[in-house]
């Protein structure tokens, strides 16, 4: 398996700034990818995702970005707010005999100040 | 419209000793996944299960085993714990053939 480092990489941004959290991925297979947020002592919650044959999608505030010539995927929320704070995964999804599996990445930090 | 629950939410075990972690999946979901996440790293995936059958494993030990019932719900059974083994266990589901999963709280498992 992949080799992570024990620190986080750490994205801080003043309330109201727009924030772009970056991922690179490995797997050109990859069927589908998704964002998570996961707060301090809970589980990863379900921001965003993306099937591979699309270049971008956009939710409420978040917008995800797909370069697949680069593998490259990243999460763009605007006009970030204090509630917005908390590690955020990419996963790549890949489907095999009709069910998916995700990897995740190693992660990266957000920290908004208000 | 229950979210997916798990329970314990902290264990402390003692290394060498066996422990049963429990998951309820989302309302209407009958696939469940487990990952294993240590401290500072994203989830590694361990087992998903679909019709009470284990159908892809990542890379765990046989240590690590699991059950699913006909309600969906799932256990997931460690065995000869090691000090390793201390994370959060976070159990996730999805209902085929939508491919996002929906995780739950986490048990935190503190192997001494």
């Amino acid at each position: 398996g992949e080799s992570v480092g024990l620190h986080l990489p750490t994205l801080s941004v003043q309330e109201g700034d727009n924030s772009i959290i970056n991922c690179a991925y490995s797997n050109s297979a990859s069927d589908y990818f998704i964002w998570y947020k996961q707060e301090s002592g809970k589980g990863p919650q379900f921001i965003i995702d993306i099937r591979s044959n699309m270049d971008k999608r956009q939710g409420q505030r978040v917008t995800v970005l797909l370069n697949k010539t680069v593998k490259h995927l990243s999460l763009q929320i605007a006009a970030t707010q204090p509630g917005d704070s908390a590690v955020y995964f990419c996963a790549e999804g890949r489907m095999n005999s009709g069910y998916s599996t995700l990897t995740f990445g190693k992660g990266t930090m957000l920290l908004v100040s208000p | 419209d229950a979210g997916v629950t798990q329970s314990p939410t902290h264990l402390i075990k003692t290394r060498g000793q066996q422990v049963t972690l429990r998951c309820s999946p989302k309302s209407g979901h009958d696939t469940v996944s487990w990952y294993q996440q240590a401290l500072g790293q994203g989830p590694q995936f361990i087992f998903q299960y679909y019709e009470e059958e284990e159908r892809q494993r990542g890379n765990f030990p046989d240590r690590f085993s699991g059950h699913q019932y006909p309600n969906y719900s799932s256990e997931l059974n460690v065995n000869a714990l090691l000090l390793g083994d201390s994370a959060l266990y976070l159990c996730a589901s999805n209902a085929e053939p939508s491919e996002t999963q929906y995780f739950g709280p986490g048990t935190r498992l503190l192997v001494l």
